[in-house]
């Protein structure tokens, strides 16, 4: 199994330009999230979704948009890139919660490393 | 207030003693807590997860969980330079649903030969 995987590892955009971060886990997990993190800081929520077709918003959606259309693929749509959106974004996949909190173990992907100039 | 919170560090113990890392949240209700390791560079990995009261011990790991007082704690016995990561301390609250963490901004640990 490869787990979690995230494309690009790296991109440098231009203020205004728009790009999609892929996405897909093998696992067979329903739910699904996106992260962003700053430097020195904690993971913020962006999106999440519990299935095909349901996605739902974390603490910080603005200026991002998902589709969950299968349950292995989750891409983030940035429109109109900012300077505020250069992060690393994680994508993390999980099992819905079954009792034991090991049971709600998220998995990582990699991460992307995105810079907007 | 902070949902979750750690001293971001760093704390610096020698090898071989025990590193205590600790985190308080503010939501009474929540009943999941996680430690998180996160190589610089590289995605978190789940060393640990707790939701009783009490002690929870897994090789070197000890999560410790206080809901009265509203804190959890990792100790790392025998601390070891490849223990040298950012420690991520997160909470599912008890509102919403999917399953959502709530992270911490973490904990620089170093531990020094």
């Amino acid at each position: 199994n490869a787990g979690v995987t995230q494309t690009p590892k790296f991109r440098i955009l231009k203020i205004g330009q728009s790009m999609t971060l892929q996405c897909t886990q093998d696992m067979n997990h329903n739910y699904m999230y996106w992260y962003r993190q700053d430097p020195g800081m904690g993971l913020k929520l962006i999106y999440y979704s519990v299935g095909a077709g349901i996605t739902d918003k974390g603490e910080v959606p603005n200026g991002y948009n998902v589709s969950r259309s299968t349950t292995e693929d989750f891409p983030l749509r940035l429109e109109l890139a900012a300077p505020s959106q250069t992060s690393v974004y994680f994508c993390a996949s999980s099992y819905p919660p079954r009792g034991e909190p090991s049971y709600n173990e998220q998995f990582f992907g990699p991460g992307t490393r995105l810079t907007v100039l | 207030q902070k949902e979750v919170e750690q001293n971001s560090g760093p704390l610096s113990v020698p090898e071989g003693a025990i590193a205590s890392l600790n985190c308080t949240y503010s939501d009474r209700g929540s009943q999941s807590f996680f430690w998180y390791r996160q190589y610089s560079g590289k995605s978190p990995e789940l060393i640990m997860s707790i939701y009783s009261n009490g002690d929870k011990e897994d090789g070197r790991f000890t999560a410790q969980l206080n809901k009265a007082s509203q804190y959890v704690s990792l100790l790392i016995r025998d601390s070891q330079p490849s223990d040298s990561a950012t420690y991520l301390c997160a909470v599912i609250p008890p509102t919403g649903g999917g399953n959502k963490l709530t992270f911490g901004t973490g904990t620089q640990l170093k531990v020094e030969l």
